[in-house]
């Protein structure tokens, strides 16, 4: 079964001091990790979709990366509009190629950047 | 370009009522997901459909839950006789499959329940 833990629960934060949040997964058959930003009371929205271990990504003040066991969201220079939960999730590879397949999600970061 | 909506944004009911929740996803995707999620924890997947298909259920969506999608288009998930263990954001997801492709689920802004 597919399996995500995130690390830490909660991260305080002085706005311009930079952080990473980690996702440990066990999948079998990695489709591909995601990583989604929740603010309260809305649904989750897409940040980044990371494929194979190596693989980086960048948007504004955050970079994803990649390894086979884990991801990194590296925050540099945080400002307290990034203030969310910060969700984790792996797609399995399906069955057949023209199936979708489900998110399996971590419980999330709680960021709170202050001013 | 509109995203995934969900309706109600927010159902209160009575222990024993049934609840329908509607979403229309984005307009030319073909897979449709719902997803549960309780204060604190990540989203939990129910099920999904591929077009009208429903393709895969998990073991947490019990005799009372039943969800469809007719068209192929809007899905309804429907709770018979809700319990309190209900309440949550119910979070309807959609995407565009293609053969070979890559897939990203795009999240609709959720149904907040909440059972008495």
């Amino acid at each position: 079964e597919d399996q995500v833990t995130q690390s830490p629960e909660a991260l305080r934060l002085q706005e311009g001091e930079s952080s990473s949040l980690n996702c440990s997964y066990t999948v079998s058959g990695l489709r591909g990790l995601f990583w989604y930003r929740q603010d309260p009371g809305k649904g989750p929205e897409f940040l980044f979709t990371l494929y194979s271990a190596g693989e980086e990504k960048e948007k504004e003040r955050l970079k994803a990366t990649l390894t086979k066991k884990e991801s990194f969201l590296h925050i540099t220079a945080p400002k307290p509009e990034d203030s969310a939960t910060y969700l984790c999730a792996v797609q399995e590879r399906p069955q057949g190629e023209t199936s979708g397949s489900r998110l399996t999600f971590g419980e999330g970061t709680q960021l709170t950047v202050n001013p | 370009d509109t995203g995934v909506s969900q309706n109600p944004r927010h159902k209160i009911t009575k222990r024993g009522q049934n609840v329908t929740f509607r979403c229309d996803p984005i307009s030319e995707h073909n897979r449709l997901y719902w997803y549960r999620q309780t204060l604190g924890q990540g989203p939990e997947f129910l099920t999904y459909f591929q077009n009208e298909a429903q393709l895969e259920k998990s073991r947490l969506l019990s005799d009372r839950f039943s969800a469809e999608r007719p068209k192929g288009s809007f899905s309804t998930l429907e709770i018979q006789r809700t319990e309190q263990g209900d309440s949550a954001m119910y979070l309807c997801a959609s995407s565009l499959g293609q053969t070979g492709a890559w897939e990203t689920q795009y999240f609709g802004p959720g149904t907040r329940l909440l059972v008495l």
